[in-house]
């Protein structure tokens, strides 16, 4: 299995409240990606990194930033939560991206924003 | 983007075969197929893919027509732990750096 980790695994917050969910991998990728998946919607992906301090927008980012500031960790941001944005987060890793290469996927994160 | 279509849900004996279809009639010729599986509350799981040609890995095989419009997951002698939902996903480099899941085929299997 990947070396993913993802802290913390259960949340609960308050509307308002800022809101940070780390990633940590052990594997030395390159490539980091945040996803959120709600019923009916599948995964979609909310922001991604290409490299330390590289990152870019996904499909739903909206209320969310990112940071990198070493290869081994990712950091998903909500500066100030709102009851929409209650989902299970995952975080993702790969080698290389594009069509060629697999992610590998963290175990997840269950936000609940009351 | 193409789109796939997979049935809602299947259903297999432990230790039988599972062919899981996915129809793709819009593929493009630079759209990898791309399979993907979610076990109960675990985070998705690469499983298998592949461009044109039939491929076989430790964990299924992915048989793909020769018109590319579908394919099938084969897994060959499902378990228990097979129980999960499976999603056939198109990749291409128009498509970045996101995997859309849709909504996937939830295979149960009975012993």
């Amino acid at each position: 299995d990947a070396g993913i980790t993802q802290s913390p695994r259960h949340k609960v917050t308050e509307t308002g409240t800022p809101v940070t969910l780390r990633c940590h991998q052990t594997e030395n990728h390159r490539y980091m990606y945040w996803y959120r998946q709600d019923p009916g919607h599948g995964l979609r992906l909310i922001h991604y990194s290409y490299g330390v301090k590289d990152t870019d927008k996904g499909e739903v980012s909206d209320g969310y930033s990112v940071s990198r500031s070493k290869t081994e960790d990712f950091l998903l941001t909500l500066e100030s939560a709102t009851s929409s944005q209650t989902s299970v987060y995952f975080c993702a890793i790969s080698g290389l991206a594009g069509e060629l290469y697999e992610q590998y996927f963290g175990p997840g994160t269950r936000l609940t924003v009351t | 983007d193409a789109k796939t279509t997979q049935p809602n849900s299947m259903e297999s004996n432990e230790e039988e075969p599972v062919h899981l279809p996915c129809n793709h009639s819009t593929i493009s010729g630079t759209d990898y197929i791309h399979w993907y599986r979610q076990l109960p509350s675990q985070g998705p799981e690469y499983v298998i893919h592949g461009l044109t040609s039939n491929v076989n890995n430790r964990m299924a095989s992915l048989a793909i027509a020769e018109d590319r419009k579908s394919s099938t997951l084969i897994l060959h002698r499902a378990t228990l732990r097979d129980a999960a939902v499976y999603y056939c996903i198109l990749l291409n480099s128009n498509s970045g750096y996101a995997l859309n899941f849709g909504k996937g085929t939830s295979l149960l299997v009975t012993p």
